[in-house]
């Protein structure tokens, strides 16, 4: 089974341009979870998505938005990027919502 | 406020001997603890998990302990191997609610 691909794997982008960041969950996995990887912060949840819905959002502000299609497929937008925003995008995917999350390679974000 | 804390950055083990990386927890609602394991430029492994009913799994050379009276948990690595120098991170979680992580333990697995 093909584990979770995530697209692009590096981005480089300049302050105040925007960002779409794709996931691919693992066949059959229905919850779709983003966080954010930065030095010395550790993972910060950023939201999970099941079934089209966002069931639960991390504490970032609304320039960070997703999505999630009928095929579990998943998105993440960020808008009006700033320095700060340079960090590892991971995104994790389970079967269902109190499953194990199994994660992607990450996105790889530099924001000059 | 760190829910999940790594106290310790880094760890340093030689090849054969046992690797313990340790986690506190300040929120005793967790009901579920994970270890993952981070290679550089990949996404976090899986690697072993445990839920507060219990206070030991074990799978091959990995071992989680919990003692939910200290909250706090423990990976035992035996025998250490120069691949599992990693980055190990701890997360806990309660019931449908996001998992919260450390901020991780570089292992070095010097051979």
């Amino acid at each position: 089974k093909a584990g979770v691909t995530q697209t692009p794997r590096y981005l480089i982008k300049t302050r105040g341009q925007q960002v779409t960041l794709s996931c691919s969950p693992i066949s059959g996995h229905r919850s779709v979870s983003w966080y954010q990887q930065t030095p010395g912060q550790g993972l910060q949840f950023l939201f999970e998505y099941f079934s089209e819905t966002q069931r639960n959002k991390g504490n970032f502000p609304g320039r960070f938005s997703g999505r999630q299609f009928s095929n579990s497929r998943s998105e993440m937008n960020v808008s009006t990027l700033e320095l700060g925003d340079s960090a590892l995008y991971l995104c994790a995917s389970s079967v269902g919502r109190e499953e194990t999350q199994y994660f992607g390679p990450g996105t790889r974000l530099l924001v000059l | 406020d760190q829910q999940v804390k790594q106290n310790s950055p880094s760890l340093s083990v030689q090849e054969g001997r046992i690797s313990i990386l340790n986690c506190d927890y300040t929120n005793s609602m967790f009901d579920y603890f994970l270890w993952y394991k981070k290679y550089p430029a990949e996404g976090p492994t899986f690697l072993i998990s445990i839920s507060s009913i219990k206070d030991k799994n074990e799978d091959g050379r990995f071992t989680v302990f919990l003692n939910k009276s200290a909250k706090h948990l423990s990976l035992h690595i035996v025998p250490s191997q120069p691949g599992d120098s990693a980055v190990y991170f701890c997360a806990a979680v309660e019931g449908n609610t996001p998992l919260v992580f450390g901020k991780g333990t570089r292992l070095s697995v010097i051979a």
